[in-house]
């Protein structure tokens, strides 16, 4: 299996700054990565798909970049609906894979 | 717009069978593969399965030998069965759409039912 690691594992961050969420896979993924963010009580939604392609409806706060095994999510200016936990996905092959997740709370 | 809702029981005794159902409303449900992902209490999600509309499926090996993940073109339906469950299976099971254009990804999820299991 891949194997997905991010970093760090929680982030305290306050609303409007910038935000870095970093994903590493256990070997060359290519651009096989997606970003998830999940509120509690909730459904995980998608947000950038193909590492850096934004999911139709999605805020363009978030953006994506990476290929091969580091990936990163950015979140250019923190909103309060923005405070979730976040995770990475790969698809290159299965089984599926998630990294351990990010929670992003409020400072 | 695509909705996608579960049922089944929610509470199960140690090696018993877990069973969920998912319908798929609104949409296509012939050009999608359907997921079962599942998240253990405080931990990260878990992709368990997925299946098509011809019956084709790909399992997470680690749950294989307990799975059975079916569909019913007829309701747009697509069902998990899982096996000699434990207290380890105890999760929020959620079911999904997988997007198979260009990279797979989970694009549309139902809302994630827990499932107890203990004796």
């Amino acid at each position: 299996d891949i194997q997905m690691t991010q970093s760090p594992s929680s982030l305290s961050a306050s609303v409007g700054d910038r935000v870095t969420i970093t994903c590493r896979a256990s070997e060359s993924i290519s651009r096989y990565l997606n970003w998830y963010q999940h509120k509690p009580g909730n459904a995980p939604k998608l947000l950038i798909y193909a590492a850096s392609n934004l999911q139709s409806g999605v805020p363009s706060r978030f953006t994506g970049s990476g290929s091969g095994t580091d990936f990163t999510l950015t979140i250019s200016s923190l909103q309060p609906e923005d405070f979730a936990t976040y995770y990475c996905q790969q698809s290159y092959s299965t089984p599926r894979t998630f990294g351990q997740g990010t929670r992003l709370e409020i400072k | 717009q695509v909705q996608l809702q579960r049922w089944g029981a929610g509470l199960l005794k140690p090696s018993e069978t877990l069973s969920l159902t998912c319908g798929v409303y609104g949409g296509s449900f012939s050009d999608y593969f359907w997921s079962w992902i599942r998240q253990p209490p405080g931990k990260g999600l878990e992709w368990i399965g997925e299946i098509n509309y011809s019956g084709s499926t790909n399992y997470n090996p680690s749950l294989k030998s307990r799975l059975t993940i079916s569909v019913d073109t007829s309701k747009n339906h697509f069902s998990l069965k899982l096996s000699s469950v434990t207290a380890a299976d105890t999760a929020v099971y959620y079911c999904a759409r997988t997007m198979y254009w260009g990279v797979p990804r989970f694009d549309s999820w139902g809302q994630g039912t827990l499932v107890t299991v203990s004796s």
